[in-house]
């Protein structure tokens, strides 16, 4: 059973739009919810996390909106660029280490 | 440069050739990990260990083995690869305190015939 639905699977964004991913998760004693992002050939990295004591956390263009009462997070990335285009996951769990994966979104951002 | 080591970073073999990935982190890190990386599955955890000679099976443990005799490796052995193994591998690490933050190893992308 997929403890964490992420959508959608693949997503095209104009240069300079925003880019929105989503998840969703059942189990309400998850409280670290990260973003991994992946490049062709490298392995994931974070890219920003939050815990469900605040609703949104923003670093640069990128920000995770946290809705803790409809078990839901989306990253939103503002101004996207080529750069950003990678693969991202998002992630839950008890922890930093012991996370449950969404399926993964493939970004790609056309110049 | 703190990160995890993975070897090796292709592979072709053929069903029932025992193969071992090696996988090493210079971060003194007590968690330890390996996922596989397959289109539409996303990442799924093979195996997990939280210390030196403890080791638990994650989500799809089946025809893998993995050991951990010292703090920094953590290798994972496929005793008899069959085709349904051919994927993407990730090793990655944490420690128990402080951030938690995963950290990946490059991956290893394996092919068996």
């Amino acid at each position: 059973q997929q403890q964490v639905k992420q959508s959608p699977q693949s997503l095209i964004v104009q240069k300079g739009g925003i880019s929105i991913i989503n998840c969703a998760y059942e189990n309400t004693a998850f409280d670290y919810f990260p973003w991994y992002q992946q490049f062709p050939g490298k392995g994931p990295a974070l890219l920003i996390a939050i815990r469900p004591d605040v609703s949104e956390k923003k670093e640069g263009r990128f920000t995770i909106s946290f809705n803790k009462s409809a078990k839901q997070f989306s990253l939103h990335i503002m101004d996207s660029q080529p750069g950003d285009s990678a693969t991202y996951f998002c992630a839950a769990g008890a922890s930093g280490y012991a996370l449950n994966f969404g399926k993964g979104t493939s970004l790609l951002v056309t110049p | 440069e703190a990160q995890v080591t993975q070897n090796p970073r292709y592979l072709i073999t053929v069903t029932g050739k025992k193969l071992t990935v090696t996988c090493s982190q210079n971060m003194n890190h007590e968690y330890m990990s390996w996922y596989r990386q397959d289109p539409g599955l996303g990442l799924r955890q093979i195996y997990y260990s939280m210390n030196v000679e403890v080791t638990d099976k994650g989500d799809v443990p089946e025809g893998y083995k993995v050991s951990r005799k010292e703090k920094r490796n953590f290798p994972l052995i496929l005793e008899s690869p069959s085709p349904n193994q051919t994927s993407l591998y990730f090793c990655a690490s944490s420690s128990l305190s402080g951030a938690n933050v995963l950290t990946f190893g490059a991956g290893s992308r394996l092919t068996v015939l």
